[in-house]
């Protein structure tokens, strides 16, 4: 079946705008995680939905950062006034298991403020 | 110490060796872990689950876990060239909300 798919592939952007990175997750998946890598580095946790809700938000770095998930599938992370150092890999994963298990990641977004 | 540390590497074995890339965890990483391989620009592929102490085999990948060493590792038998990437070690946070990965180990498999 289909993977985990995100939406753009490559985002460039100006500092200062917002931007949204969508994620599809597995069909029948009920949680989804985002992630952040830079290079050189493993994914680095951002937010953790369980169905549409948020269910642990610790990794999000600041108040600029969201993410919603309102009909327990598709989920959109969005960054307001972006700064040159949110550049990264956003990626999204999800899982078949209520908690604890193995997670499937999508192709991710690379995001580049200027 | 960091929750998830691996050797950054890099490694570099000749085809047809075994690779082995290790990984060692804090008390603040939970009981499950988890081996990605990423090839460069792309996103983690999973590789092997472990959640019990002791081997677990599959193919040419074997994943061990050593509770009382908070110590987990991934051989790869009869390496091949397209084995070249960068290893992800993981473990799932202690309240089992998130993995916590380590930076990676590259390998390179050399023909």
């Amino acid at each position: 079946g289909a993977g985990v798919s995100q939406t753009p592939s490559n985002k460039v952007t100006e500092k200062g705008k917002y931007v949204e990175l969508r994620c599809d997750p597995i069909s029948g998946h009920t949680a989804l995680y985002w992630y952040r890598q830079s290079l050189g580095q493993g994914p680095e946790f951002l937010i953790y939905f369980q169905g549409t809700g948020a269910a642990d938000d610790s990794g999000l770095p600041n108040d600029r950062f969201f993410a919603v998930r309102p009909e327990g599938s598709v989920s959109t992370l969005k960054i307001q006034r972006t700064e040159r150092g949110d550049s990264a890999v956003y990626l999204c994963a999800s899982s078949p298991s209520t908690r604890g298990g193995e997670q499937f990641f999508g192709p991710g977004t690379r995001l580049t403020v200027l | 110490q960091k929750e998830v540390e691996q050797n950054s590497g890099p490694l570099s074995v000749p085809e047809g060796a075994i690779a082995s890339l290790n990984c060692t965890y804090s008390d603040r990483v939970s009981q499950s872990f988890f081996w990605y391989r990423q090839y460069s620009g792309k996103s983690p592929e999973l590789i092997m689950s472990i959640y019990s102490n002791g081997d677990k085999e599959d193919g040419r990948f074997t994943a061990q876990l050593n509770k009382a060493s908070q110590y987990v590792s991934l051989l790869i038998r009869d390496s091949q060239p397209s084995d070249s990437a960068t290893y992800l070690c993981a473990g799932m946070s202690y309240n089992n909300n998130d993995m916590r990965f380590g930076a990676g180990t590259r390998l390179t498999v050399k023909p």
